[in-house]
């Protein structure tokens, strides 16, 4: 099915674990985030990638890693989870031609939860 | 202060009505503005998307966008109960990188 799909869809770790959340699109996207959503906070982004291998920072990216070795994925690392980083993590994508590219597409979300 | 503040609410009004949803900025390089529509448990969607200033209308849905009041709203006429949902604005400038920055959203309920 084309679109952008996120696993696993629910998470319980414990503090101190290391956690990968995973991402895919189907559409050759360029650009894919990752944001954070929190009550009173509402969607915060942790990183972008323009392109395969090309990541940035966005303004919250202490304890994750990702990487894009491929157009069509972009898995997100909490490298020692912690319980400030419990939390829903959407995904998303966007075509970057303007003046469609802030037009961005999210996958369904994993909801997180570290103990 | 927030660059994009928004009302959490929640907005509860009777079926029918029509429903006014807002954010002010206070960023003028901001020209790319969007509403996106989140139902519990879903990812965001986009629902309107303007350029500069004006108005876009969309079926039941229209944007307006006030760039000298560094406002834009969001109207829904003939609300429906499948209507309820979180709604966030956002918005870019030319240069973000199509970086976004998003309200915290409005929590809205259409009552039967």
């Amino acid at each position: 099915d084309a679109g952008i799909t996120q696993s696993p869809r629910y998470k319980i770790t414990e503090t101190g674990r290391q956690v990968t959340l995973m991402c895919h699109q189907t559409w050759s996207h360029s650009y894919m985030f990752w944001y954070r959503q929190d009550l009173g906070h509402g969607l915060r982004l942790i990183y972008y990638s323009a392109a395969a291998d090309i990541t940035d920072k966005g303004e919250v990216p202490d304890g994750y890693v990702v990487s894009r070795s491929k157009t069509e994925n972009f898995p997100l690392t909490l490298e020692s989870a912690t319980r400030s980083q419990t939390s829903v993590y959407f995904c998303a994508s966007s075509e970057p031609n303007r003046p469609e590219g802030e037009k961005l597409f999210f996958g369904s979300g994993t909801q997180l939860s570290v103990l | 202060q927030k660059e994009v503040e928004q009302d959490p609410g929640p907005l509860s009004v009777p079926e029918g009505a029509i429903v006014s949803l807002n954010c002010t900025y206070s960023n003028s390089a901001f020209q790319y503005f969007m509403w996106y529509r989140q139902y519990s448990r879903k990812g965001p969607e986009l629902l309107m998307y303007t350029y500069s200033s004006g108005n876009k209308e969309d079926g039941r849905f229209t944007a307006q966008v006030d760039k000298s009041s560094k406002y834009i709203s969001l109207f829904i006429r003939d609300s429906q109960p499948s209507d309820s949902a979180t709604y966030l604005c956002a918005m870019s400038a030319y240069d973000s990188n199509y970086q976004l920055i998003w309200g915290a959203g409005t929590k809205l309920i259409i009552k039967p």
